[in-house]
């Protein structure tokens, strides 16, 4: 089965300080990993991807992903939070063969000023 | 270059109404989805179109929903008749070439039932 697990419900974190988003995937053959954002009364936006390659994986607005085969897990991170980070962050997959995102629950980021 | 368009941005029906909703893709995307989101949970597959073709619809709920997708351009979405159960922000999203690529997204329809 396909899923994706988001633990946290809500991230809170001072400005200025590290942010890390946390997901874990199901295993079922070898999945394509994305990150979106979703700032209010807006669309959710594309953050970034891993396919394969590099483990580490760069986005937009100085996010960056870590995929971990071994811990199943692709924690999105954020060395220096800024306030206008605060938004909804989902995680999701696609496997192989398939074509829909299969998303987590999301997680409410929080920066505090 | 337009994103993907969604429309209405909300609409509140009562029970047994009927609402459809638009999707206008980005230009040239031959992929659309539709994906759902109620109150707090996982944002959810409803459908996939290759074109004006329904590729995958295994996510519709019932068969209160129709998705068309005439001339492979814009789409619509009929709730017909809406349930309480119905409210949740649908989304629309498109994508070039399926698969691992980025799907771009609408920003959403928020639907209450009432």
């Amino acid at each position: 089965a396909q899923s994706v697990a988001q633990p946290e419900d809500q991230v809170n974190v001072a400005e200025g300080n590290p942010l890390t988003v946390k997901c874990t995937y199901s295993v079922s053959g070898n999945p394509y990993l994305f990150w979106y954002v979703q700032y209010p009364n807006r669309g959710l936006q594309f953050l970034l991807k891993y396919i394969t390659g590099d483990n580490l994986v760069k986005g937009s607005y100085g996010f960056e992903a870590e995929f971990n085969k071994s811990q199943t897990s692709f924690h999105l991170k954020k060395p220096s939070a800024l306030v206008s980070d605060s938004a909804l962050y989902f995680c999701a997959v696609i496997y192989y063969g398939n074509n829909r995102l299969a998303f987590g629950k999301g997680n409410q980021v929080v920066v505090i000023p | 270059e337009a994103g993907v368009t969604q429309f209405p941005s909300h609409s509140v029906i009562e029970k047994g109404q009927t609402v459809t909703l638009r999707c206008d893709p980005i230009s040239g995307h031959d992929n659309l989805y539709w994906y759902r989101r109620v109150m707090g949970k996982e944002i959810k597959f409803l459908l996939h179109f290759v074109k004006e073709s329904k590729q995958d619809e295994s996510g519709m709920p019932n068969n209160r929903f129709l998705a068309e997708r005439t001339g492979g351009t814009y789409s619509t979405l009929k709730v017909q008749p809406a349930e309480l159960e119905d409210s949740g922000v649908y989304f629309c999203a498109s994508s070039q070439y399926g698969g691992n690529t980025e799907a771009f997204f609408g920003q959403g329809t928020r639907l209450t039932v009432v």
